[in-house]
């Protein structure tokens, strides 16, 4: 069964530096997400993106936060300057949004950022 | 600071019996819900989902029934098994400042018991 993949699984950093986390999408999926869990608080919506363009965005994500598809399998999420309340679990989704399925999301195992 | 954890609900029930999880949503204008089942260190796995203009929705073992006026979603899981011991926790579709968000509930934990 295809699935969605993501690296690192554990990410450490120091703050204010660069992060980049990667996410390979279930690839006929057209829509796709990014999530946060603070440990042992809600999961957050962050942004959803579809044909190269972010389609929503949470408060959440300001200019700190950026994504992208460099090619035609990854999808990435960048935080440019960590913050410790940055550390979180972050999670990776994607959607087929079409169809009866449209907004089954797929979501990945998660990459855990710790902010040191 | 310390960051405050969320003390989820609990609800323990025998195996074999059926299982209600409920959830109060914030969003009258919420056009769409849905049911998410997560297991301990892996990502929430979609179970089902209902539209706002559907007041009760079937899947295998699980239903959904929604109260649009009294903003309530309930998850049921018929017959359930140990594998089915995990956080439940809805989500509702709303529009936010910056379009359409998913807004999720802090969850319950499901604990089955032998």
């Amino acid at each position: 069964e295809p699935e969605v993949t993501q690296t690192p699984s554990h990410q450490v950093t120091q703050m204010g530096q660069e992060v980049i986390l990667r996410c390979v999408p279930i690839s006929n999926h057209l829509y796709f997400y990014w999530y946060r869990q603070i440990l042992g608080q809600k999961v957050e919506f962050l942004v959803s993106f579809y044909n190269n363009e972010i389609s929503e965005k949470s408060e959440i994500f300001d200019d700190q936060f950026s994504v992208e598809r460099p090619d035609g399998s990854n999808f990435t999420l960048k935080i440019r300057s960590t913050k410790l309340e940055d550390s979180a679990m972050y999670f990776c989704a994607s959607s087929e949004r079409t169809g009866h399925r449209a907004y089954e999301q797929y979501f990945g195992p998660g990459t855990r950022l710790t902010v040191t | 600071g310390e960051s405050v954890g969320l003390h989820l609900p609990t609800l323990s029930v025998q195996e074999g019996d059926n299982s209600i999880i409920n959830c109060a949503y914030s969003n009258s204008a919420s056009d769409y819900f849905i049911w998410y089942k997560q297991e301990s260190g892996k990502g929430p796995q979609f179970i089902i989902d209902i539209r706002s203009n559907m007041d009760k929705r079937q899947g295998q073992r699980v239903t959904v029934l929604l109260n649009k006026t009294v903003k309530h979603l309930s998850l049921q899981i018929a017959a359930t098994q140990p594998g089915d011991s995990a956080v439940y926790f809805c989500a509702e579709r709303m529009k936010g400042d910056y379009g359409q968000n998913f807004v999720f509930g802090p969850g319950t934990r499901l604990s089955v018991l032998p």
